[in-house]
C-alpha cells in the first residue's frame, strides 16, 4: 500500500525567496513519486516525476525535487520564487513498475507568494 | 503531445438525475482511471479500469457509479442518481507505464 504527507497546508514565501514544500511517502514497493501544480479552477499539470531512475529530478518551471530513499521523502524545492508560483501543489505515489497501480495523492499544499 | 481529453468540462444537473462524464484517454493506454476532488480537497481515487474491467475501485465508488468503454475509446463515468455532495472535479486518467490526467469535468449538483 502506498501514501503520502504532505507537511504543511499552506507555505508562504516573498518573491525570490527558496521554495520548499515537503513530502514523506510511505510505499511497500519500489514507487514512482510525482509533484502535480494545480492553478484555481484547472486541473492537474505534471510538474516532475521520479522513476527509479536519477534521484534529483528537474521539473518544469524551475522546480526539482530529490528522492531520497532513507528519509522515505520527495521535497520539491525552486531556488527563487516567482508570483506565477502560486497554487496548490500535490505529491503523489504509485506502485512503481506495477502499471496498474493508482496514483495515491497527499493532501496538497498551498504555495503563496509575497510581492 | 498526447493528451487525455474529458468532456463536458463543466456540467450542471439535478439532484436525483443521472450523469454520464466522458474521456478519451491516449490511443495506446490500457489502463483507465477516475478520480474525484471536491472542493478545496484532495484528489481521491475512485475506480481503476484494465482489460473491460474494473481492477480497483475505492469505497466512494459505490453502487451509484459505473464505468465503461463502450466503444474502445471513450471511458465514462456513470453516475446514476445524483447526490449533491456528488458535487465535485471529476478527472480521468490513462497509463501506460505512469499517469496522464485530464483537465477534468466540473459537476455541479443543484
Amino acid at each position: 500500500a502506498q501514501s503520502v504527507t504532505q507537511l504543511g497546508s499552506h507555505v508562504s514565501v516573498s518573491e525570490g525567496a527558496l521554495v520548499l514544500l515537503r513530502c514523506n511517502y510511505s510505499s511497500s514497493v519500489p514507487p514512482y513519486l510525482f509533484w502535480y501544480v494545480q492553478y484555481p479552477n484547472q486541473g492537474l499539470q505534471l510538474l516532475l516525476k521520479y522513476t527509479s531512475a536519477a534521484t534529483l529530478v528537474k521539473g518544469i518551471n524551475g522546480f526539482e525535487a530529490e528522492f531520497k530513499k532513507s528519509e522515505t521523502s520527495f521535497h520539491l524545492t525552486k531556488p527563487s520564487a516567482h508570483m506565477s508560483d502560486a497554487a496548490e501543489y500535490f505529491c503523489a505515489v504509485s506502485g512503481g513498475e506495477s502499471s496498474a497501480s493508482k496514483i495515491i495523492f497527499g493532501s496538497g499544499t498551498r504555495l503563496s507568494i509575497r510581492p | 503531445e498526447p493528451e487525455v481529453t474529458q468532456t463536458p468540462s463543466h456540467q450542471v444537473t439535478q439532484m436525483g438525475q443521472e450523469v454520464i462524464l466522458r474521456c478519451v484517454p491516449i490511443s495506446n493506454h490500457l489502463y483507465f482511471y477516475w478520480y474525484r476532488q471536491i472542493l478545496g480537497q484532495k484528489v481521491e481515487f475512485l475506480v481503476s479500469f484494465y482489460n473491460n474491467e474494473i481492477s480497483e475501485k475505492s469505497e466512494i465508488f459505490d453502487d451509484q457509479f459505473s464505468v465503461e468503454r463502450p466503444d474502445g475509446s471513450n471511458f465514462t463515468l456513470k453516475i446514476r442518481s445524483t447526490k449533491l455532495e456528488d458535487s465535485a472535479m471529476y478527472f480521468c486518467a490513462s497509463s501506460e507505464t505512469w499517469a496522464f490526467f485530464g483537465q477534468g469535468t466540473r459537476l455541479t449538483v443543484v
